[in-house]
């Protein structure tokens, strides 16, 4: 399987623990995103990486919130001191910019659910 | 805020028939990309279509297209001769001139009737 996989699927913690996720881009890909999803809703952008730099970080990622790509491959995203409010899904893409554009492949997703 | 707007919370479609998802978008970005994704049930993303700002056709992927209105700014997606297999949520989206944050829609849910 070439696509972007995640790990774990699914999540669920006690309010206050922390989590950590983990997601497996496209091996050529140098682009990649963590989104969070809830119900009914569109997915919004939480940070992007170009290799290891993490070159944007959207205000919805609280201080309690960070993530990392060390050697421009994998990346994993932390929770620290989860609440309620961050049950949702988090996704992660990856891309290649080309003159085509930048179409983003989807991992599976990380469903988090907080007690 | 420049946002994402998918006025269609729902919409059905007649299996065979084309159906037109409306989106509209802001930007006061010169360059940027227009998507489509669909989102079945089980969950994954799926990536259908996209357009470049400058691109100066409409883009295709078989049943897909994109009729782009870069003046109106809008980006709705037409699929042909809908199949059972097309319901699902479908999320437009926009990315910025560097291609990275993108921002999504909230979505419309596309219903086939057989």
């Amino acid at each position: 399987d070439t696509g972007v996989s995640q790990d774990p699927r699914h999540k669920i913690t006690k309010r206050g623990q922390n989590v950590t996720f983990r997601c497996d881009p496209i091996s050529e890909h140098n682009r990649l995103y963590w989104y969070r999803q809830t119900l009914g809703q569109g997915p919004e952008f939480l940070t992007y990486f170009q290799n290891e730099a993490q070159l944007e970080k959207s205000r919805l990622l609280s201080d309690r919130f960070s993530a990392e790509r060390p050697k421009g491959s994998f990346s994993t995203l932390e929770i620290q001191r989860t609440e309620q409010g961050d049950s949702a899904m988090y996704l992660c893409a990856s891309s290649l910019r080309t003159s085509q554009g930048d179409e983003q492949f989807f991992g599976p997703g990380t469903r988090l659910t907080v007690l | 805020a420049q946002k994402i707007t998918q006025t269609q919370p729902g919409m059905f479609v007649q299996e065979k028939e084309a159906v037109t998802l409306d989106c509209t978008y802001d930007t006061s970005d010169p360059s940027y990309g227009l998507f489509w994704y669909k989102q079945p049930s089980s969950g994954e993303m799926i990536f259908l279509i996209y357009q470049g700002s400058y691109d100066q056709q409409n883009a295709t992927e078989g049943r897909y297209s994109l009729n782009f209105q870069k003046a109106r700014k809008s980006a709705n997606l037409v699929i042909s001769a809908s199949q059972l297999g097309d319901s699902a949520m479908y999320f437009c989206a926009r990315s910025d001139t560097g291609g990275f944050k993108t921002i999504f829609g909230a979505g419309t849910r596309l219903f086939v009737k057989a």
